[in-house]
């Protein structure tokens, strides 16, 4: 079974300190990773996935296989950054195709 | 392009009741997903069709069920309804749906069972 845990419901930064979210996975083959996000009113989004290997709006977030993690990053959190991240998983569900399976997300406050 | 558009916007039934929820993919998609998104569970996978037959599921009762159209329309249907079931249901849809496309999320039914 695959399953994603996202430990913080919620996390409150200052403006302009690091921001690190956290996404630990357990899933017995190689999964693919994303990161979507949901602001106030809006629909929910993907951020970026980790085939990508990209940065989008600053954050960034790095595979490791070894700790079955997935943490999204960014150097100088900002305001506009406030909002509920979920990190996703996609892997083989029934009959061979692939499932996504959610977080429970964490709210991100950033604090003017 | 239309965004995926999920019909109605708020709901409000009375426990026992049955209620059919209606998404609209974004056009040529052919995967429809649902989840149920609650303050305390987040998000949790209810179903997904691809091209009108059900690939996968989650782990809901029975009383939930869905079905998607040859213009891969989808609905949902919840019948005898808990008090538990007020949530906000999220549509989403993809082209193919292999695990590694983007999926685009609907606004979202808001569901409210008194």
């Amino acid at each position: 079974a695959q399953r994603v845990t996202q430990p913080e419901k919620l996390l409150s930064v200052f403006k302009g300190a690091p921001v690190e979210l956290k996404c630990n996975y357990s899933y017995s083959g190689s999964p693919e990773l994303f990161w979507y996000v949901q602001y106030s009113r809006q629909r929910l989004q993907l951020l970026l996935r980790h085939i990508s290997r990209e940065s989008i709006k600053g954050f960034t977030a790095d595979l490791n296989k070894g700790e079955t993690s997935f943490h999204l990053k960014k150097p100088f959190a900002q305001e506009e950054d406030s909002a509920m991240y979920y990190c996703a998983l996609s892997g083989g569900g029934s009959g061979g195709y692939q499932k996504v399976t959610f977080g429970t997300g964490t709210k991100l406050q950033v604090i003017p | 392009k239309a965004g995926v558009t999920q019909t109605p916007r708020y709901l409000i039934k009375t426990r026992g009741q049955q209620v059919t929820l209606s998404c609209s993919p974004i056009s040529g998609h052919r995967s429809v997903s649902w989840y149920q998104q609650t303050p305390g569970q987040g998000l949790q996978f209810l179903f997904e069709y691809f091209s009108e037959t059900q690939r996968n599921k989650g782990n809901f009762p029975g009383r939930f069920s869905g079905r998607q159209f040859s213009n891969s329309r989808s609905e949902m249907n919840v019948s005898t309804l808990e008090l538990g079931d007020s949530a906000l249901y999220l549509c989403a849809s993809s082209p193919s749906g292999t695990g590694n496309t983007e999926a685009f999320f609907g606004q979202g039914t808001r569901l409210t069972v008194v």
